[in-house]
């Protein structure tokens, strides 16, 4: 079954900083774009990144440019994303995603997602 | 920025009935939009893509219609496990500068 495993994620002081991961398992990881997905408690879905295949590619909402960066190792099978200069807006859970089974574009396998809570 | 704004914001029915929800962008995503189901506690599981094309696995139930700014999603006779929140998504940027809509709650009346 194609899986995607989101870790890293808990408590982090404003201004600090974390690493979320993400492992892929039972797909050909290197062969698709990669994204991340957050939401706030309560909130809707707000794209965060994406990264190309290769990663030569990465895109980001205005609202983290500069302040977060979307990698992966294909060799690992793994997506990461590292978040700086965390604020509290950015509390919410992080799911890793991506396109394999149907055309275009939409995100048709999910993580379970990891929570990410920016706290003094 | 593209924005998509879904109504109504929460959809109040009894299982069986028909609903309809209802998603417009504020300019044309041509049919790269998709919806989305989430349940509490869940990741989004994706029902429709390039509009109207149902995803693997989903009841055909449901469908969605529409282009350009103006799509839905119909479920033609709710079920228990329909009751949760639905999200639009486009995907027409390029580069790649995905939106969602802020949902649509489908509750038990």
């Amino acid at each position: 079954e194609m899986q995607l495993v989101e870790s890293g994620g808990g408590l982090a002081q404003p201004g600090g900083s974390l690493r979320l991961s993400c492992a892929a398992s039972e797909f050909s990881f290197s062969s698709y774009w990669m994204n991340w997905v957050r939401q706030a408690p309560g909130k809707g879905l707000e794209w965060v990144a994406s990264i190309k295949e290769n990663g030569s590619e990465k895109y980001y909402v205005d609202s983290v440019k500069g302040r977060f960066t979307i990698s992966r190792d294909n060799a690992k099978k793994s997506l990461s994303l590292q978040m700086r200069s965390l604020r509290a807006e950015d509390t919410a859970v992080y799911f890793c995603a991506t396109k394999i089974l149907e055309p275009g574009d939409a995100f048709d396998i999910w993580g379970r997602g990891t929570m990410v809570t920016v706290s003094s | 920025e593209i924005v998509l704004t879904q109504s109504p914001a929460t959809l109040s029915v009894s299982p069986g009935e028909r609903v309809t929800l209802t998603c417009r962008a504020s300019q044309s995503v041509s049919s790269n939009l998709a919806w989305y189901q989430q349940k509490p506690g869940q990741a989004p599981r994706l029902l429709i893509y390039g509009a109207f094309e149902r995803a693997t696995g989903i009841p055909a139930r449901f469908s969605g219609s529409g282009s350009g700014t103006e799509f839905t999603l119909s479920i033609s006779s709710l079920q228990s496990e329909d009751f949760a929140v639905y999200y639009c998504q486009q995907y027409s940027n390029w580069p790649p500068m995905y939106t969602f809509g802020q949902g649509t709650k489908v509750e038990i009346k």
